[in-house]
Order: structure tokens, then sequence, then C-alpha cells
């Protein structure tokens, strides 16, 4: 499986955007680049994902780099209810008779900061 | 999250016991999946099943088994076997393609 690679931590103010980098140089052509965030004891939310163009939703931005080597979360204003572990994840797509049933491999995430 | 249901949330298991954890969602979707997650670590895939009657082995099934008898219910059994089993363990599931997927809130389990 393609990885991926987080800064392990990353401070932010309230009310001020917030860039969360992700390498992925490995990815192959049909791997989707998803965005997950957690908070303790709680499961994973789904934040944003993308293949090749930028995206936008109601939660974030996800800007992708033109060779799809990188990608960026882009939390336009931060709030102190967007502290968690953010997870950048490489996702193949469930293939009919294939293997890889589009499983998520996590890593190690970035753990977000934000201070009032 | 609305649409998936996980219990218990807590669970205590003596040694030498067989527990059950339950997963039932009512969205329809065609996959399902366990998750592991220890202190500090991101998710670790134990099963998956794309439809019914059908799963597959993840990266740390030893010790755990499954079954997916109707679309709506993806149980994971955490047997003997397995040897270290505190863990928080996490249920999801996913339309097909590259779509995402969405979580329940997951059962935290101990041994006594």
């Amino acid at each position: 499986d393609a990885k991926t690679t987080q800064p392990n931590s990353m401070e932010s103010n309230e009310e001020e955007p917030v860039h969360l980098p992700c390498n992925h140089s490995t990815i192959s052509g049909t791997d989707y680049i998803h965005w997950y965030r957690q908070l303790p004891s709680q499961g994973p939310e789904y934040v944003i994902h993308g293949l090749t163009s930028n995206v936008n939703n109601r939660m974030a931005s996800l800007a992708i780099a033109e060779d799809r080597k990188s990608s960026t979360l882009i939390l336009h204003r931060a709030t102190l209810r967007d502290a968690a572990v953010y997870y950048c994840i490489l996702r193949p797509p469930i293939n009919a008779g294939g293997t890889s049933y589009g499983k998520l491999t996590f890593g190690q995430g970035t753990i977000l900061t934000v201070h009032p | 999250d609305g649409g998936i249901t996980q219990s218990p949330k807590y669970l205590f298991r003596k040694e030498g016991q067989n527990v059950t954890l339950s997963c039932e969602q009512n969205l329809n979707h065609d996959a399902m999946y366990w998750y592991r997650q220890d202190p500090g670590q991101g998710l670790r895939l134990i099963y998956y099943s794309q439809i019914v009657n059908d799963f597959q082995k993840g990266d740390i099934a030893e010790g755990y088994s499954v079954s997916r008898e109707k679309k709506e219910s993806f149980p994971l059994t955490v047997t003997s076997a397995q040897k270290n089993p505190t863990a928080f363990y996490l249920c999801a599931i996913s339309t097909g393609g590259g779509q995402p997927q969405h979580f329940g809130d997951g059962t935290r389990l101990s041994i006594l």
C-alpha cells in the first residue's frame, strides 16, 4: 500500500486558517486521497476526499498537487472543535474481484491543537 | 454516526472467553469493515466484507472471526485465541468505488 507522511503535530490559533500537509510520493493513478479526523474516544470522521482536482466542502478544502505527490487540507477558520488527529490516507478503489476492497490504511496522523 | 450502531460501548472479557461486538447499519451500504485501534496508534484493518456471505481477512485477522449473514449486520467475535484483545474497536461502512467510509462510535474492550 502507498504510504503517506504527515507532521506529528501542528498548532493554530482560533479563527485562523490551517494548512495540514501530506506527502504521498508513491501514490498510484487510481488512489483516492482521503482525509479523516478523530476526536478522543470517538470513531474517525470523514472530512474530504479527491482524486486529481481540488475539492471544497462545508468542512474544508483539499488542494492536490499537479503531480499528486502531495496534498494539503485547508481549514479556513479553525475553531476549538477542529482540534483532533487528522489522517491523510490513500484509498484504492473497490474493484470487483480485486483484493483492495477500498480499505483505508491509517498512519499516525497529525495532532492539531487550536489555541483560543 | 447516523445509521451505524455499535454495541456495547464498553465490554469486558474474562480470560478464555469469546465475546461478540455488534455492528448494525441502516444505510444499505454494501461494504463493511472492522478496525482495531491501540492507544496513540492509527487504525488497523481486521476484516472486511463487500457483500452478504462474503468477507476477507485484513491485516490483523488472527484471533478474530466475523459473519455477514445479513446486509445490515457484521458482528465481530474476539476469540480466546486473541491474546491481546484490549483495544478500541471500530466498525465502518462504505459504498463502492473510492467513496468515504463512515464509522460508528466504537466499542472499548478490556480484559478482567
